[in-house]
């Protein structure tokens, strides 16, 4: 079955630092990737996505390309901001029809000043 | 952009009770909608899918006596939490999936419930 499997947190960064929270995929045929991120008490905002192999999702600095040979979508950030801080979500899906986003578990980030 | 909403925002009710939850697209019709519980701190755990006009599909372990879910039309679905008790506090968050030929979904901004 399709599985999304994120690096765990919680992930504690100084403001302008790099980030990277790693995403890997298991599924059948050829799926979209996404990542969700969540702000504290607020529901999931879509934040980037890639719908085949090679292609780059980016988004307010955010970015994650599809790679195929090696089923990741890693999430980069060059210079976090303290406004990033929030959960943050790597998903999937195989189809058009009912089958819902696959999520991975999520992954905590704190940015401090 | 596709915008979901969700209300109430908040809920504090007394056990026993029952709870409805809606959730509307707004700018878009929504054949499938979704709906997610979170617990504080984790992942979203689907709970159901429900189809315009048709009876929901509810993932196992949840009990669809319990949450009641209606679709009632392309740009509305309902969760009623029946007969509230204090384990059903939780995170609602509902999602709504386009017609045909769009495989992203769009996320409500969540129903707090708190059941005292």
């Amino acid at each position: 079955g399709n599985s999304v499997t994120q690096m765990e947190g919680p992930v504690t960064l100084s403001e302008e630092a790099f980030l990277t929270i790693n995403c890997t995929y298991t599924a059948t045929g050829y799926p979209s990737l996404f990542w969700y991120v969540q702000y504290p008490g607020e529901g999931l905002q879509l934040l980037l996505k890639a719908t085949k192999a090679d292609d780059k999702g980016s988004n307010k600095g955010f970015e994650a390309t599809y790679r195929k040979e090696t089923t990741s979508f890693h999430l980069e950030k060059g210079s976090v901001q303290v406004s990033d801080s929030a959960v943050y979500f790597c998903a999937l899906t195989t189809s058009t029809g009912n089958t819902p986003l696959v999520f991975g578990k999520g992954t905590r980030l704190s940015v401090i000043a | 952009g596709a915008v979901v909403s969700q209300h109430p925002s908040r809920v504090i009710c007394k056990s026993g009770t029952s709870v409805k939850i809606e959730c509307r697209s707004l700018d878009f019709q929504a054949t499938t909608m979704f709906w997610y519980r979170q617990f504080p701190k984790k992942s979203l755990m689907l709970m159901a899918t429900s189809n315009e006009g048709s009876k929901a599909t509810y993932e196992q372990g949840v009990e669809k006596d319990k949450f009641l879910i209606n679709h009632a039309s392309l740009t509305l679905s309902t969760l009623t939490v029946t007969s509230a008790h204090p384990e059903d506090s939780s995170f609602y968050i509902c999602s709504a999936r386009a017609t045909a030929g769009v495989n992203e979904q769009f996320f409500g901004p969540g129903t707090r419930l708190t059941v005292l």
